[in-house]
């Protein structure tokens, strides 16, 4: 079982939110990692957007927009993403990130398409 | 502003050493706190991270892939060095190297990358 689980894809509607989550493995506690989250479009290089650990503990990325935003839910023991006012340029792949025993681990990515 | 730009061949043989060279600017690798990472990603696949190298020589590798990485550094020419051994075309991908700190924690600025073609 992978460390980290995205779905494969989501879409939504422009202006509207989406919550994209990323799910860890069994056994592995969300609420003692930061999780970090990446925006790739196609032929580029991803880019950072924010880690989130808790509200006390979280980043935003050098000009990302604040309707990027973390957050957890520790009862599906998955970290999110959520995109608020969505703009068609959000459309791209989104991974989630973690550094768990010293190696940095990615989850499989998530495909936004704004419809 | 920080860049990193990727170097090296594009095409390998199997059983060959991958080397790839990285370098960088707007930033030292001699200053506390500071790292650069590599990351790849296979045709239409996910990112997988490789390795990483601090300031002060503290490295990291990918635990599956540990045995075949070696990561270097070159403080002097700004420069970052990733070998790996043993290519098969399963390592055809885009290598990319980031900055990283150790405060952080994250690859907050990233190389175009480049593509390495692994086949006969």
């Amino acid at each position: 079982q992978a460390v980290l689980t995205q779905p494969s894809s989501l879409s939504a509607s422009p202006g509207a939110s989406a919550s994209l989550t990323c799910t860890l493995r069994s056994g592995i506690n969300v609420g003692a990692y930061r999780m970090y989250w990446y925006q790739q479009k196609p032929g580029s290089p991803p880019q950072y957007l924010l880690r989130y650990k808790s509200d006390s503990d979280k980043q935003q990325g050098s000009g990302v927009p604040s309707r990027f935003s973390g957050s957890k839910d520790a009862s599906a023991n998955a970290g999110i993403l959520l995109i608020s006012g969505i703009q068609s340029e959000d459309e791209a792949d989104y991974y989630c990130m973690i550094w768990h025993n010293t190696a940095s681990v990615f989850g499989g990515g998530t495909k936004l398409t704004v419809l | 502003q920080i860049t990193l730009k990727e170097s090296g061949p594009t095409l390998v043989n199997p059983t060959q050493t991958l080397t790839l060279t990285c370098t960088f600017s707007a930033f030292s690798l001699s200053t506390s706190g500071v790292g650069v990472g590599w990351i790849r990603q296979p045709p239409g696949k996910a990112l997988e991270w490789l390795a990483l190298i601090y300031w002060d020589d503290d490295k990291r590798y990918s635990p599956s892939l540990k045995s075949r990485l070696s990561i270097t550094k070159d403080t002097f020419k700004n420069q970052v060095v990733l070998t790996m051994t043993n290519m098969d075309p399963v390592d055809t991908a885009t290598y990319y190297c980031a900055h990283s700190t150790y405060y952080l924690d994250a690859f907050d600025m990233w190389g175009q990358g480049t593509m390495v073609t692994v086949s006969s």
